[in-house]
């Protein structure tokens, strides 16, 4: 069925160092990719997104890459500060051409960063 | 700042009771979804509405109901509450009905249970 399956759940990293975080999608029509960080007592922010006609995408310290044959994308977190530590969601969406597409979540990667 | 509003921040009631929960849209846009996340889960997407009309349905409960007014804002109705409807409620706009643009999230409304 449709489905994001997003990991790790939980990710610790150094201060400075970089983060990863992969998921994968069962729908070979998805062609929006959308990441979002959540902080605590906060809704969902966008923070980058891709579409299925572009291999990566870089905005200052954020990346995110598609592998449309493997269907698997990642966030890429470099020179990782405090402030980024948060909960990250995926998301992709499955649809089609001639119908609505419907956005489906990962269920997320907690983020910490450590000093 | 997103661009959405929802209200109220926390609500705290108890079994059996029926509440109502607000949200108003990004301007321009026609889109507003609802979402419930529970403690330690993802975003599981519960309905969406465009244009006033309903679009799509997630994992919607017969007892909740929602619906979109000519303001374009929007009202997630939640009746016979169990303890299990605790939850954070987010309510998210995009600018189209077909799913293929961003979406943009309120700060949510925390519903307690007792």
């Amino acid at each position: 069925g449709e489905n994001v399956e997003q990991h790790p759940s939980t990710l610790s990293v150094q201060e400075g160092d970089s983060a990863v975080i992969k998921c994968t999608y069962s729908d070979s029509a998805s062609n929006y990719f959308p990441w979002y960080k959540q902080e605590l007592g906060k809704g969902p922010q966008l923070i980058i997104d891709i579409r299925s006609n572009v291999g990566e995408k870089k905005d200052q310290r954020i990346a995110v890459t598609l592998n449309k044959t493997a269907k698997h994308f990642s966030l890429h977190i470099t020179e990782t500060q405090p402030e980024d530590s948060a909960v990250y969601f995926c998301a992709a969406s499955i649809g089609g051409e001639n119908r609505d597409d419907k956005i489906i979540f990962g269920k997320g990667t907690r983020l910490h960063i450590l000093p | 700042d997103s661009g959405v509003t929802q209200t109220p921040k926390h609500l705290i009631t108890a079994t059996g009771q029926r509440v109502t929960l607000r949200c108003s849209p990004r301007s321009g846009d026609l889109s507003v979804y609802w979402y419930q996340q529970s403690l330690d889960q993802g975003l599981q997407f519960l309905i969406q509405y465009y244009n006033g009309e309903e679009r799509a349905k997630g994992n919607i409960l017969e007892r909740f109901s929602a619906q979109q007014f000519p303001d374009l804002h929007s009202e997630l109705n939640l009746s016979s509450l169990e303890l299990g409807d605790s939850a954070l409620y987010f309510c998210a706009s995009s600018v189209d009905g077909q799913g293929r643009q961003p979406q943009h999230f309120g700060d949510g409304t925390r519903l307690s249970i007792l």
